[in-house]
């Protein structure tokens, strides 16, 4: 089976810009998060996508969006990119069976805003 | 809201030593507890998760210990190999609908051959 895919891999951006990141799950998973990930903060939870809905979201302002589509795929949006947004975004699939705690990361996308 | 505190933050040890993590939680609910491993230019690949009605779990060289009374876990590495250099996190959350997980910063184990 196919991993987690993330695109682009990398990109870079200026203030006040916004970005894309898709995600594609592995096939058969249901439920997408997306954490950020920073040499200060840490590894931290952004939202939860399941069935298309958000079904949970992290403490991040809301500049920072997403959504999931009919196939599972899901995409996250920042708007108005700041310094601070620099970082590694990580998104996570867990199976449709099973506990819904067991997340298989992608590679990540790595922004870096100038 | 739940905190979880890592360490240590660096850890070297010869190949073939034993090495140990430890972490710490604050939120008695939480009830799940994974194990990442991630290597460089890589994202975190689940190595080995623990639930709290299990004290110890085993997969190889790799074993994690659950102390629910003191809010800790551990992971335990037996018989390090080079490939085994990596950053690992632990992490702590209520399994359930609500799946939000709360990472610990990390440690950086060195595997010297």
């Amino acid at each position: 089976k196919a991993g987690v895919t993330q695109t682009p891999r990398y990109l870079i951006k200026t203030r006040g810009q916004q970005v894309t990141l898709s995600c594609s799950p592995i096939s058969g998973h249901r439920s997408v998060s997306w954490y950020q990930q920073t040499p200060g903060q840490g590894l931290q939870f952004l939202f939860e996508y399941f069935s298309e809905t958000q079904r949970n979201k992290g403490n991040f302002p809301g500049r920072f969006s997403g959504r999931q589509f009919s196939n599972s795929r899901s995409e996250m949006n920042v708007s108005t990119l700041e310094l601070g947004d620099s970082a590694l975004y990580l998104c996570a699939s867990s199976p449709m069976t099973g506990p819904q705690e067991t997340q298989y990361f992608g590679p990540g996308t790595r922004l870096l805003v100038l | 809201g739940e905190n979880v505190e890592q360490h240590p933050s660096t850890l070297s040890v010869q190949e073939g030593d034993s090495a140990v993590i430890k972490c710490t939680y604050s939120d008695s609910a939480s009830n799940y507890f994974p194990w990442y491993k991630q290597e460089l230019g890589k994202g975190p690949q689940l190595i080995i998760d623990i639930r709290s009605n299990v004290g110890e779990k085993k997969d190889q060289r790799i074993a994690v210990t659950l102390n629910k009374t003191a809010k800790h876990f551990s992971l335990h590495i037996t018989e390090t190999q080079p490939e085994d250099s990596a950053v690992y996190f632990c992490a702590a959350s209520e399994a359930g609908g609500s799946y939000i997980p709360t990472f610990g910063r990390g440690t950086s184990l060195i595997v010297h051959p």
